[in-house]
């Protein structure tokens, strides 16, 4: 399965809060897990990305969480901002392609001042 | 900081046109791609390119469309006959390289095309 299942849809959170989103993936071949950050009339921009090699990656206010067993990894804002109010994809790329990415659904979120 | 661009912002053309779209990746990246964005859905991939040839394509990128690197800085995509289903933002990335060597390196995305099919 090519899919990665991204929730939730939208999300509403307050500023200083935790917005947490989450993916699950069927393929183990993936090997590469990263999320993109969106704005509205921009192309997505790397956020921060894994290896299934370690449990947990942190990068400033940004968390991915990463659960091989259960296939599933998700992405923690601390402290969100209305700055952070943007679509987030998650996105997963296989062992041996051409780095081809496969993105989640998306997630509009939006932090309220 | 350097950056993907793309021209133009907005293309709108009638069904059955051809367009191309261009894109100028960073200079010394060697792997391209296009994706594109259907209104409100995610990011679909369409053809990674490497050395002058395409290296994978998705099931979206039949025979209408085609990609070339006809010198060595523009990239483009030309849908030979579009179709209503064709309306998207098509986005241009790069990178220096695949994750063939074990190794990952970001995807840099263009501020995409907005195609309009009429």
């Amino acid at each position: 399965q090519q899919q990665v299942k991204q929730s939730p849809q939208s999300l509403i959170v307050q500023k200083g809060g935790i917005s947490i989103i989450n993916c699950a993936y069927e393929n183990t071949a993936f090997d590469y897990f990263p999320w993109y950050q969106q704005f509205p009339g921009k192309g997505p921009a790397l956020l921060i990305a894994i290896r299934p090699d370690v449990s947990e990656k942190k990068e400033g206010r940004f968390t991915i969480s990463f659960n091989k067993s259960a296939k599933q990894f998700s992405l923690h804002i601390m402290d969100s901002q209305p700055g952070d109010s943007a679509t987030y994809f998650c996105a997963a790329s296989m062992g041996g392609s051409q780095g081809n990415l496969i993105f989640g659904k998306g997630t509009k979120l939006s932090v309220k001042p | 900081e350097p950056e993907v661009t793309q021209t133009p912002s907005h293309q709108v053309t009638q069904m059955g046109q051809e367009v191309i779209l261009r894109c100028v990746p960073i200079s010394n990246h060697l792997y391209f791609y296009w994706y594109r964005q259907i209104l409100g859905q995610k990011v679909e991939f369409l053809v990674s390119f490497y050395n002058n040839e395409i290296s994978e394509k998705s099931e979206i990128f039949d025979d209408q469309f085609s990609v070339e690197r006809p010198d060595g800085s523009n990239f483009t995509l030309k849908i030979r006959s579009t179709k209503l289903e064709d309306s998207a933002m098509y986005f241009c990335a790069s990178t220096w390289a695949a994750n063939i060597a074990g190794g990952y390196y970001e995807q840099y995305f263009g501020p995409g095309t907005r195609l309009t099919v009429t």
